[in-house]
């Protein structure tokens, strides 16, 4: 089974501090992606990864960036934080384009 | 902009009815995903939709795609509580590459 992590389930930071979430999936997959959710909007993807070291933007990259050194580990940064940033992030993971994404459980951040 | 609808949003139903949760999209696309997510929870994979004409079922659940009419329905039957979870789709546009866009979910509440 695939599996991805993320570094904590709940977040808090204040105003104005990075913010590093981070992903890490087991199965060698290709692409990664971040996304996050809030009520009454759905998902809406953030950037996502098709390769180490490579990066595209999403719909809603404003605000933040990603990393990707390695291809298991894929990290989202919030370079100063904003209390409309509060919000869950997911994070999944594909084999290749277009295949089934694999989401991990999630991290719930809030920004005061 | 590919744009993907879901209705209803909210949907509360007795046990052992039947009911269907329709998913519009606005651009063409050969690929569909439904996933389910519980309270607190992760997304879940439940089926992808690779053609047009594509039926898939699991259990209680039938998914079906028609591309032409750019339409996907996810048809219940005979609810049980244990369905009781939010529901996306999310599309796969053909020049979109890895990217997804879902819609907004369905809550679906199932009452003994």
């Amino acid at each position: 089974d695939v599996k991805v992590t993320q570094s904590s389930r709940y977040l808090v930071k204040r105003t104005g501090e990075k913010v590093f979430l981070e992903c890490v999936q087991d199965m060698d997959h290709e692409n990664m992606f971040w996304y996050r959710q809030d009520p009454g909007l759905g998902l809406r993807l953030i950037y996502f990864s098709y390769d180490v070291k490579m990066k595209e933007k999403g719909d809603i990259p404003e605000g933040y960036s990603v990393s990707r050194e390695k291809k298991e580990r894929f990290s989202l940064i919030l370079e100063s934080a904003s209390t409309n940033q509060t919000s869950m992030y997911l994070c999944a993971s594909s084999l290749l384009a277009r295949d089934t994404q694999y989401f991990g459980p999630g991290t719930r951040l809030t920004v005061l | 902009e590919l744009k993907v609808e879901q209705n209803p949003l909210f949907l509360s139903m007795q046990e052992g009815k039947n009911y269907t949760i329709y998913c519009n999209y606005s651009t063409t696309s050969d690929r569909l995903y439904w996933y389910r997510q519980d309270p607190g929870k992760s997304l879940e994979s439940l089926f992808v939709l690779l053609s047009n004409g594509a039926v898939k079922q699991e259990g209680r659940l039938m998914a079906s795609l028609d591309t032409k009419a750019r339409l996907s329905t996810l048809h219940i039957t005979a609810a049980v509580h244990d369905l009781s979870a939010t529901y996306f789709c999310a599309v796969d546009g053909e020049t979109s590459g890895s990217r997804l866009t879902f819609g907004e979910g369905t809550q679906l509440t199932v009452n003994p």
